[in-house]
């Protein structure tokens, strides 16, 4: 069975640092990866999708990268704001053509 | 707008009672699939469907029940067989079940059962 683990499971920064978030699996036979935002009580916003055959996709202040030798994806999230506060999830999707995800990391970004 | 609506956003149910869940797209996507988070979790499979009047059974599928009459719609049955069924209830869907498909999700479902 897949295992998907995002440490730490909360992080504080204060406004305009830069965001590190970590993923990590088990299986490096994934097919892709993707990292979500959810705020409380709301459902699932996609991020960032990405292929096995990518290392990075990167949309306005947010980054991911990808290295399925090392089981692992980083989200960057740059010049962090109040409004990034929220929970970041991973999921991968590895053989069995499900999502398995990881419990979160939840960001509280200080004014 | 094309998206993914769930209803209701809130139920309360008496322990020993069915429920139903509506979950309804308008992407035109063949997959769709139901979640359960539970806090400090990551979000659990129920169960997929890759194509009209087909369904797979995901992680925890026990005490659950769904159906795919149309193309646009994923009901999901909380049955009383279920023995924790106080959860958010997370709906999605994807062009196909393959691995290369973003998944979209909609806003959830927070069943309480007492």
């Amino acid at each position: 069975k897949q295992e998907v683990t995002q440490i730490p499971a909360a992080l504080s920064v204060p406004e305009g640092e830069n965001l590190v978030l970590n993923c990590s699996f088990t299986d490096s036979a994934i097919y892709n990866l993707q990292w979500f935002r959810q705020d409380p009580g709301k459902g699932l916003t996609s991020l960032l999708l990405i292929q096995s055959s990518q290392r990075e996709q990167t949309s306005g202040r947010l980054n991911a990268s990808l290295d399925k030798s090392s089981g692992r994806s980083t989200l960057y999230i740059a010049a962090s704001q109040p409004g990034d506060s929220a929970t970041y999830l991973c999921a991968g999707y590895f053989n069995d053509y499900k999502l398995s995800f990881g419990a979160g990391t939840t960001v509280t970004v200080r004014a | 707008d094309g998206g993914i609506t769930q209803s209701p956003k809130y139920l309360f149910r008496k322990e020993g009672q069915n429920v139903t869940l509506s979950c309804e797209q308008n992407l035109n996507h063949d997959a769709m699939y139901w979640y359960r988070q539970d806090p400090g979790q990551g979000l659990r499979l129920i169960y997929y469907s890759q194509i009209v009047n087909d369904f797979q059974k995901g992680d925890i599928a026990e005490g659950y029940s769904v159906s795919r009459e149309k193309k646009e719609s994923f009901p999901l049955t909380v049955t009383s067989a279920q023995k924790n069924p106080t959860a958010f209830y997370l709906c999605a869907s994807s062009i196909q079940t393959s691995g290369n498909h973003e998944q979209y999700f909609g806003p959830g479902t927070r069943l309480t059962v007492t």
